[in-house]
C-alpha cells in the first residue's frame, strides 16, 4: 500500500518557539493532505485540508496563523506550529490521498509533540 | 453533532472468537466507508472499505457490514488474534474528494 511519513516522530519544545511538521508521501503523488489532531481517548480531529499549490483549508476553530500549513508539493506538506504552549501537545497525524483514489486515505505515522 | 458514532468505547474478545464492531451514521449522504486500525502513539492504518453500492466486503478474517436503511455497519474479525488488539476507527465520507468523518474509536482487547 502507499506509504506517508512524517518527520520527526516526536519533538519536545518550549513554550514559544515554533515547530515544523513534516508530511511525504512516499510512494504516490498526493493531490491532498490532511492534518488531524489526536488528543487522548478521542477521535482524530481534522485540522486542515491542504491541495497542492493552493492555500488550506482550515476547520472551524483551528487557528490558520497558529497553524501554518504549506503543500508546496505533491509528496510534501509542513505543518508548523507557532508560538507553540502547553495546550498545543498533542499527537498530530497527517493523511495523504492520491488522484487515483478519492476515498481511501493513507495516514503517516504521527508526530508526537510536548510543549514544556 | 457527531455523524459517526461509535457507542462501545471498548470490547473485549476471546482468541478465536469473533469480534464485532459496530458503527451509526447519520448523514444519509455518506456513500463510502472505511476502518482503520490503530495502536498506541502510531498513525490508523486502513483496514478495510465498503462502498454504498454494496452490503458487504470481506478480505481475509476482515469483513465489513453495511445496512444502508438502518444507517449501520460493523467490522467482523474472525478468528480474533491477540495481534488485533488496538483502537478501531470508523469513518464515513462522500464521494469526491472530501475529507473523512471519523467515530470516537473502539478499543478492541483480543484475550489469549
Amino acid at each position: 500500500g502507499a506509504v506517508v511519513s512524517q518527520h520527526p516522530s516526536w519533538v519536545i519544545c518550549k513554550s514559544g518557539t515554533s515547530v515544523k511538521i513534516e508530511c511525504r508521501s512516499l510512494d504516490f503523488q498526493a493531490t491532498t493532505m490532511f492534518w488531524y489532531r489526536q488528543f487522548p481517548k478521542q477521535s482524530l480531529m481534522l485540522m486542515a485540508t491542504s491541495n497542492e499549490g493552493s492555500k488550506a483549508t482550515y476547520e472551524q476553530g483551528v487557528e490558520k496563523d497558529k497553524f501554518l500549513i504549506n503543500h508546496a508539493s505533491l509528496t510534501l506538506s509542513t505543518l508548523t506550529v507557532t508560538s507553540a504552549h502547553p495546550e498545543d501537545s498533542s499527537f498530530y497525524i497527517c493523511s495523504a490521498r492520491t488522484s487515483g483514489d478519492q476515498e481511501t486515505q493513507y495516514f503517516g505515522p504521527g508526530t508526537r509533540l510536548l510543549v514544556l | 453533532d457527531q455523524q459517526v458514532k461509535q457507542n462501545s468505547p471498548s470490547l473485549s474478545v476471546q482468541e478465536g472468537r469473533i469480534s464485532i464492531l459496530n458503527c451509526d451514521y447519520t448523514n444519509s449522504m455518506f456513500d463510502y466507508f472505511l476502518w482503520y486500525k490503530k495502536y498506541p502513539a502510531e498513525g490508523p492504518t486502513f483496514l478495510i472499505s465498503i462502498s454504498s453500492i454494496k452490503d458487504k466486503n470481506e478480505d481475509g478474517r476482515f469483513t465489513v457490514f453495511l445496512n444502508k436503511s438502518a444507517k449501520h455497519l460493523s467490522l467482523h474479525i474472525v478468528p480474533s488474534q491477540p495481534g488485533d488488539s488496538a483502537v478501531y476507527f470508523c469513518a464515513a465520507t462522500l464521494w469526491g474528494n472530501t475529507p473523512l468523518v471519523f467515530g470516537k474509536g473502539t478499543r478492541l482487547s483480543v484475550i489469549a
